[in-house]
């Protein structure tokens, strides 16, 4: 059973247009984090988020935490190819572990 | 800096075969760890070492899987007796502390056929 449930399973797009995927989870967390993972590679951290409402921005990309800290959402503006991924909500469980949602593949078309 | 690093990077293995994966961590990292991805699934812990600890193997499916971590640097995660279901992408990563940020290793991808 997952602890997080991410959405859209699969995300094709032209580029320049905009995209959200989602993280949610029947349970409070304390903090969020979210990956990008591109092939033969491991994910790499985008941005950590810990306050319910939050909302953090990286360049094109802002990231929001829910109001009840059950949810999350990565919106990308203006998609360009190098935006293509897998892209991972994860929290993190005793400290150390983290927990992992199925991620959302991410497709940018030239 | 080198970041973490993993051999082999791929590996086809017969059924029934013993492999063993190798995870060379970033320099200086006390926390280690091992996660397992399997197709259209997110990463699943396997098992977390932290300098001279017990490690904590609570993630590992089943008593084929074990690990274990020379001089507090390089792990070495081996899995006996291979079975299809163990067919993934088997990743580490490395920390400086507990709960500081993980780097992930380019992973190596296992096929038992």
């Amino acid at each position: 059973t997952q602890l997080l449930e991410q959405s859209p399973q699969f995300l094709s797009i032209q580029e320049g247009e905009n995209l959200t995927v989602y993280c949610n989870s029947s349970s409070v967390f304390s903090s969020l984090q979210w990956y990008r993972q591109e092939p033969g590679e491991g994910p790499v951290l985008l941005v950590t988020v810990v306050t319910g409402g939050e909302v953090k921005k990286l360049k094109r990309l802002t990231f929001q935490f829910g109001d009840a800290r059950k949810d999350s959402s990565l919106h990308i503006t203006a998609a360009q190819p190098g935006d293509t991924g897998l892209y991972l909500c994860a929290l993190r469980r005793h400290d150390y572990k983290l927990s992992f949602g199925a991620g959302t593949t991410v497709t940018v078309r030239a | 800096g080198a970041g973490v690093s993993q051999s082999p990077s791929n590996k086809v293995t017969e059924k029934g075969k013993d492999v063993e994966l190798r995870c060379d961590p970033i320099s200086g990292h006390t926390a280690l760890y091992w996660y397992r991805q399997s197709l259209g699934q997110g990463l699943e812990f396997l098992i977390y070492f932290q300098g001279n600890s017990a490690p904590d193997k609570s993630g590992l499916p089943s008593d084929r899987f074990s690990a274990e971590r020379t001089g507090g640097s390089v792990s070495t995660l081996t899995i006996q007796r291979t079975q299809q279901e163990d067919s993934a992408v088997y990743l580490c990563a490395s920390s400086l502390l507990d709960t500081a940020e993980q780097y992930f290793g380019p992973g190596t991808r296992l096929t038992v056929t």
